[in-house]
């Protein structure tokens, strides 16, 4: 089956540097995308990845590595702002996307 | 200001009625998706249109139906809700290809309550 697999939660202290982790496996690739979702509310798009490499975007960056199925999102500088979920999802052969659970990230003063 | 709407944002209903979630997007995207999230859970698609007179169920089982009979315009229809419908539905557009890693915007969500 496929399968996306991320930290349910992670915290941070505002200011520092997080990576968020993402392994997946599917049915063949079609890109990685990175959303962050603030709680009650739509998500939204950070990054697209399709080749292996780093993305960066701002304090935002994404990282990733096909031949392990494994991305990140590296939050720098952290606001208490970037308090939300951030998810990854994968594009499958079928152009499918396929969601993670989702990682809750908590920034602390 | 080109968006994705929802209505109504949120929805307590008793069990049996028939309900129907609306979403319109006024950016013109052909692909427009619905989306079923559940708190700590991944969305869950239930189902997608490719532009106007097509859909498609997704991997989720429902018992809910939609119609796209104008671009702007994808209503979902649940005929007999029950408690096991209780979630957050999201609708999505996205412009792009038929078969293409397109990005989606989402709309604020539509929160459903069934006693």
């Amino acid at each position: 089956g496929q399968n996306i697999d991320q930290p349910t939660e992670m915290t941070a202290t505002e200011g520092a540097i997080v990576q968020i982790n993402c392994t997946y496996q599917t049915s063949g690739f079609n890109g990685l995308f990175w959303y962050q979702q603030h709680a009650g509310e739509a998500p939204t798009f950070l990054s697209y990845n399709v080749l292996d490499g780093l993305e960066e975007k701002g304090r935002f960056s994404s990282f990733l590595s096909r031949s392990k199925g494994y991305s990140y999102l590296l939050l720098k500088e952290l606001q208490m702002k970037d308090s939300a979920s951030y998810l990854c999802a994968v594009m499958d052969s079928n152009y499918q996307l396929i969601w993670g659970a989702g990682t809750k990230l908590i920034i602390k003063p | 200001e080109a968006d994705i709407y929802q209505t109504p944002r949120y929805l307590v209903i008793g069990t049996g009625k028939k309900i129907t979630l609306e979403c319109s997007q006024t950016m013109g995207h052909d692909k427009m998706y619905w989306y079923q999230q559940d708190p700590g859970m991944e969305l869950h698609l239930i189902h997608y249109s490719y532009g106007v007179n097509s859909t498609e169920k997704g991997d989720l089982s429902s018992e809910s139906t939609v119609s796209r009979i104008r671009t702007e315009h994808f209503p979902l229809t649940l005929e007999s809700a029950r408690p096991s419908h209780t979630s957050q539905y999201l609708c999505a557009s996205s412009e792009g290809d038929r078969d293409g890693a397109n990005v989606l915007t989402f709309g604020a969500g539509s929160r459903l309550t069934v006693l």
